[in-house]
């Protein structure tokens, strides 16, 4: 198994709290992504990463930021959460290769009350 | 408009059949085909990944992209229940995906 690990795995959190899942990487893959993945919607891109600071906006940004300070870890971060952000959110690394296969975390299931 | 857009199903074999799986995309350019299987409650895993016109078989399953009408399809014969999962096709290398399709074989 790839080595990538989200914490926590599970989190319930208020309203208009802010909350940090993280996403660490053994693999020195160059690429991360954070998706969530919502019933009827698969899996759709917030944020990704290609490289330390390097970072840039997926399909469904508003709301999200992230930030990457080591190779290893790509932080996601809900400012103010609110009801629509409960969802499932993986995350994903991908060798700069020529197949861009990724590798996916367990995921973190968030649920905002 | 969605980039990639799948059936969200749910499909429904019975077991020993066929299970036809199909992925259409918008940008003509797009160079890079994956399909995932992704078991409930678990994460994604590749299972096939085609860049060329015409079929890509991996035991039983074959992938069939056709550039030209822009879609892509997985076939997964002689279906079996652990087959049951669901289906998330992506393109390019920006891994964007979509919604997936959920696929029940029945024994």
């Amino acid at each position: 198994d790839a080595g990538i690990t989200q914490s926590p795995r599970h989190k319930v959190t208020e309203t208009g709290t802010p909350v940090t899942l993280r996403c660490h990487q053994t693999e020195n893959h160059r690429y991360m992504y954070w998706y969530r993945q919502d019933p009827g919607h698969g899996l759709r891109l917030i944020h990704y990463s290609y490289g330390v600071k390097d970072t840039d906006k997926g399909e469904v940004s508003d709301g999200y930021s992230v930030s990457r300070s080591k190779t290893e870890d790509f932080l996601l971060t809900l400012e103010s959460a609110t009801s629509s952000q409960t969802s499932v959110y993986f995350c994903a690394i991908s060798d700069a290769g020529t197949v861009k296969e990724a590798f996916f975390g367990q995921g973190t299931r968030l649920t905002v009350v | 408009q969605k980039e990639v857009e799948q059936n969200s199903g749910p499909l429904s074999v019975p077991e020993g059949a066929i299970a036809s799986l199909n992925c259409t995309y918008s940008d003509r350019g797009s160079q890079s085909f994956f399909w995932y299987r992704q078991y409930s409650g678990k994460s994604p895993e590749l299972i096939m990944f085609i860049y060329s016109n015409g079929d890509k078989e991996d035991g039983r399953f074959t992938a069939q992209l056709n550039k030209a009408s822009q879609y892509v399809s997985l076939l997964i014969r002689d279906s079996q229940p652990s087959d049951s999962a669901t289906y998330l096709c992506a393109v390019n290398s920006d891994m964007r995906f979509g919604a997936g399709t959920r696929l029940t074989v029945k024994p």
